[in-house]
């Protein structure tokens, strides 16, 4: 695809509940990114993924968050017993190797009632 | 590591004025920086970078920023500023060797306002 791409772009859910949240790399790409916008908020770092390098996941808030990546591809965030704190829009992005400009998907805003 | 602070999280100008978001870095290498743009309910969009060739980088929309290696500094400016420039900006570094598999650090982000 000609971009980062996220899916869903939206989800309510309700408490307690798990969520996926799903990113499209650029093809190509071999980093990847996760990061967390809350309401007015600036970027809260997640999860890097780098290659075939052991992911830099010093930004995971608790251990109901966890991350995949199945080679260069996919990326899926799961977040478990979701918390109304974790309402937030939450960002991909990808490059196309370390130490390069990342580009950004859309979001998906989760909506936690 | 790399680090990023910028000074001033909201900042307003009137439509016409100089432009001037202030970003700082950390660095312990060389570092590349780069600044970023998000209008409202849209993801980040690449303004410019600095990758260790000419200390003057321009972007678009008429933005530009300067590399002060003395300074540890890569402010962003405009000369005259439009009310489609009201954003929020955030300044980004990252550097090409160490521990941190070149991973981009950011700050916390400028709100600008413009004023008609």
């Amino acid at each position: 695809g000609a971009g980062v791409s996220q899916s869903p772009s939206n989800k309510v859910t309700e408490k307690g509940k798990d969520v996926e949240l799903r990113c499209d790399p650029i093809s190509g790409h071999t980093a990847l990114y996760w990061y967390r916008q809350r309401l007015g908020q600036g970027l809260e770092f997640l999860i890097y993924f780098q290659g075939n390098s052991a992911p830099d996941k010093s930004g995971l808030p608790s251990d109901r968050f966890s991350a995949e990546r199945t080679g260069e591809s996919v990326s899926t965030l799961t977040i478990q017993r979701t918390q109304q704190e974790d309402s937030a829009v939450y960002l991909c992005a990808s490059s196309f190797r370390a130490s390069t400009e990342a580009f950004f998907g859309q979001g998906t805003r989760l909506t936690v009632v | 590591a790399q680090s990023v602070t910028q000074l001033g999280s909201h900042v307003s100008v009137s439509e016409g004025a100089l432009v001037l978001l202030r970003c700082n870095y950390s660095s312990s290498v060389p570092p590349y920086l780069f600044w970023y743009v998000q209008y409202p309910n849209q993801g980040l969009q690449l303004l410019l970078k600095y990758t260790s060739a000419a200390t003057l980088v321009k972007g678009i929309n008429g933005f530009e920023a300067e590399f002060k290696k003395s300074e540890t500094s890569f402010h962003l400016t405009k000369p005259s500023a439009h009310m489609s420039d009201a954003a929020e900006y955030f300044c980004a570094v990252t550097a090409d060797r160490g521990s941190t598999l070149g991973r981009l650090y950011f700050g916390r982000g400028t709100q600008l306002t413009v004023w008609p």
